[in-house]
């Protein structure tokens, strides 16, 4: 079946830890985006990526990074500038066919201890 | 850039009555608009999205949303909610091409039996 898989679902870490979040698509699209959900302020965008080897910033692109090497992957990289990264993150790839309508993962939640 | 405002935070509703999630939207050209709902714990789904031509649209599950220019509102409405309905919304608004996507905060609806 088409779709995004966003691994891990849940990831624990210790503070001063760098932590890779993995998002994958076989939906054949060139947009994909991170965006980060906290209780109370909707998504942020983190980054975004309309086409392989390209990314850009979005509101809260402080203390993350991102790589877009192949069309299907668009892992994030949670660092530890990051100062509160205790989130539930959401990948997310559109056709970028100026429907603007995306597709979800089910999310990774990350726990800083 | 755009932002989306969702004035209500949380909503209680009875099973059968009827419900609106208000959304207000800020841009300066005509935007692209979209409902998404979010199950506890998951990623997000499509409800349903304007784009242009007639200002009501309708969606999934029964779901419907009426756009106004004059008010910058793309309220979403539902004439009878159900027990599964509950859940929480977001509304969006895209510029073009999905790149600059922004959520509201979202609106969480409880449905009393």
């Amino acid at each position: 079946d088409g779709g995004i898989t966003q691994s891990p679902k849940y990831l624990f870490r210790k503070e001063g830890q760098n932590v890779t979040l993995s998002c994958e698509q076989n939906l054949n699209h060139d947009a994909m985006y991170w965006y980060r959900q906290d209780p109370g302020q909707g998504l942020r965008l983190i980054y975004y990526s309309q086409i392989v080897n390209d990314f850009q910033k979005g509101d809260i692109a402080e203390g993350y990074s991102v790589s877009r090497e192949k069309k299907e992957s668009f892992p994030l990289t949670v660092t530890s500038a990051q100062k509160n990264p205790t989130a539930f993150y959401l990948c997310a790839s559109g056709t970028g066919a100026n429907t603007g309508e995306l597709f979800f993962g089910e999310g990774s939640r990350l726990t800083v201890l | 850039a755009q932002s989306v405002t969702q004035p209500d935070i949380h909503i209680t509703v009875s099973e059968g009555a009827s419900l609106e999630l208000r959304c207000n939207y800020s841009y300066g050209a005509t935007p692209y608009l979209f409902w998404y709902v979010q199950s506890p714990g998951q990623g997000l789904q499509l409800l349903l999205k304007y784009f242009s031509g007639d200002t009501l649209v309708q969606g999934i599950k029964g779901f419907e949303a009426e756009f106004k220019r004059s008010q910058s509102s793309f309220n979403l409405r539902k004439p009878s909610v159900h027990w599964s309905d509950a859940a929480e919304y977001f509304c969006a608004v895209g510029a073009f091409f999905g790149s600059d996507m922004r959520f509201g905060a979202g609106t969480r609806l409880t449905v009393k039996p």
